[in-house]
């Protein structure tokens, strides 16, 4: 299988501080994730590439001072929001690419993690 | 740039009968794969099937078919003999056929399906 998780599934915060998310591919190596937000009743909107080893390659228009993307090894990669405020309140979504032979490159999503800034 | 477009904001269907979801993109891309992922209210996302752009046969998974229309750049998804456990947000997505690793997926809105019983 391309079995992917995340942790927290939910987190709750104050506003201010920081809250890290766990993404990882539990039974093959990624070399690649991908972290994606979405708001309610709306797309996927990716936010960053994270590439093992080097550093995350962002989207037009997200803060990458704000969103600190770390992956560290071919099975994890984290997405730190820094000091958190309501509107960075979402659901927040991973995937990892699964390059091993005969898989095709598919990207397989983990299930999620609705953060909530109070 | 490439766009995934979905007109179709909410599609419903008796149980049972046939669905057909619709997708148009555009590229100016030659190689490339179009995905129909599903999203259920548990959020996970699901890959429903997957058409590689070289291949002229469409793809099919059990209930599930493509029309894939390359001239017309158009990807739509028939839903057979539907079932209440195919309730659910849909989503079409293109990526490029170049595989370097970090190919980045683009999604279309999205056509949340309702199934009546």
């Amino acid at each position: 299988g391309a079995v992917v998780s995340q942790h927290p599934s939910r987190v709750i915060c104050k506003s201010g501080t920081s809250v890290k998310i766990e993404c990882r591919s539990l039974d093959f190596q990624a070399t690649t994730m991908f972290w994606y937000r979405q708001f309610p009743k709306k797309s996927l909107m990716l936010m960053a590439t994270s590439n093992e080893g080097s550093k995350a390659t962002y989207e037009q228009g997200v803060e990458k001072d704000k969103f600190l993307i770390n992956h560290a090894s071919l099975t994890l990669s984290t997405l730190t929001v820094t000091s958190a405020h309501p509107e960075d309140s979402s659901f927040y979504i991973c995937s990892a690419r699964d390059i091993r032979p005969g898989r095709g490159y598919e990207q397989y999503f983990g299930p999620g993690t609705r953060l909530t800034v109070t | 740039a490439q766009t995934v477009t979905q007109s179709q904001p909410e599609m419903s269907v008796q149980e049972a009968e046939t669905v057909t979801l619709s997708c148009t993109y555009d590229t100016s891309e030659s190689d490339y794969y179009l995905f129909w992922y599903k999203q259920p209210p548990s959020r996970q996302m699901i890959l429903v099937i997957r058409q590689e752009a070289y291949k002229q046969q469409n793809a099919t998974e059990n209930r599930f078919s493509v029309n894939f229309q390359k001239a017309a750049k158009s990807f739509s998804l028939k839903i057979s003999d539907s079932q209440l456990g195919d309730a659910a947000m849909y989503f079409c997505a293109y990526r490029s056929g170049a595989n370097f690793g970090n190919e980045k997926l683009t999604f279309g809105t999205g056509t949340r399906l309702t199934i009546i019983p």
